[in-house]
């Protein structure tokens, strides 16, 4: 079983759509909590940062953490063709150096 | 543009063969980061460097090696290639005075084994 699982979808939805990402993990040591947004072709770039539980508003992107369920979940509010991309979840813990991804999920936005 | 660069872009290469992939960290970063991503594992973390010396090291192949240099660019070795690792390789800078691990990744280098 891997620490952090994402599903990949894809995942398609129309424009204007409330669209929610999820990833769960199993190691209860993880404090950070990113998401990542790869477009084809390019390198992941940092969209969300949280650290422990709580929620996190950035324009139209929502972050939530329930470590209790370890379960962390990305929202996009009126999404726009231009969010078609892979989001990544991930995760790492004081101390560590290393940040474990999950698979990623693919996502278009429809026109 | 995140700052961080890498080259080549591109590479084709044949079984048996030794690549170097290069990294330039984002100015006053001092930490590198290597990661493999390939459509079955996901992203990878292989090793980090921070200012010349290893700090960490993941799920990296003993026939996979790096380093940093004086100047913070870092370089991944990757020899015997394998049909298997034909992958993206990004590299991944931090800046210390920012966020805790955030990470700044750069455009990667598509590896082809053939």
């Amino acid at each position: 079983q891997k620490e952090v699982e994402q599903d990949p979808g894809p995942l398609s939805v129309p424009e204007g759509a409330i669209v929610s990402l999820n990833c769960t993990y199993s190691n209860s040591a993880f404090q950070y909590f990113m998401w990542y947004r790869q477009y084809s072709r390019k390198g992941p770039e940092l969209l969300m940062y949280t650290y422990s539980s709580g929620n996190k508003e950035d324009g139209r992107f929502t972050a939530q953490v329930d470590k209790s369920s370890k379960y962390i979940s990305l929202f996009i509010r009126d999404s726009q063709p231009s969010d078609s991309a892979t989001y990544l979840c991930a995760m790492t813990h004081q101390g560590a150096q290393k940040l474990v991804f999950g698979q990623g999920t693919r996502l278009t936005i429809n026109p | 543009d995140s700052g961080v660069t890498q080259t080549p872009k591109h590479l084709i290469t044949a079984t048996g063969q030794r690549v170097t992939l290069r990294c330039s960290p984002r100015s006053g970063d001092l930490s590198v980061y290597w990661y493999q991503q390939s459509l079955d594992q996901g992203l990878q973390f292989l090793i980090q460097y921070y200012n010349g010396e290893e700090r960490a090291k993941g799920n990296i192949l003993e026939r996979f090696s790096a380093q940093q240099f004086p100047d913070l660019h870092s370089e991944l070795n990757l020899s015997s290639l394998e049909l298997g690792d034909s992958a993206l390789y990004f590299c991944a800078s931090r800046n210390t005075g920012g966020s805790y691990n955030e990470q700044f990744f750069g455009p990667g280098t598509r590896l082809t084994v053939l």
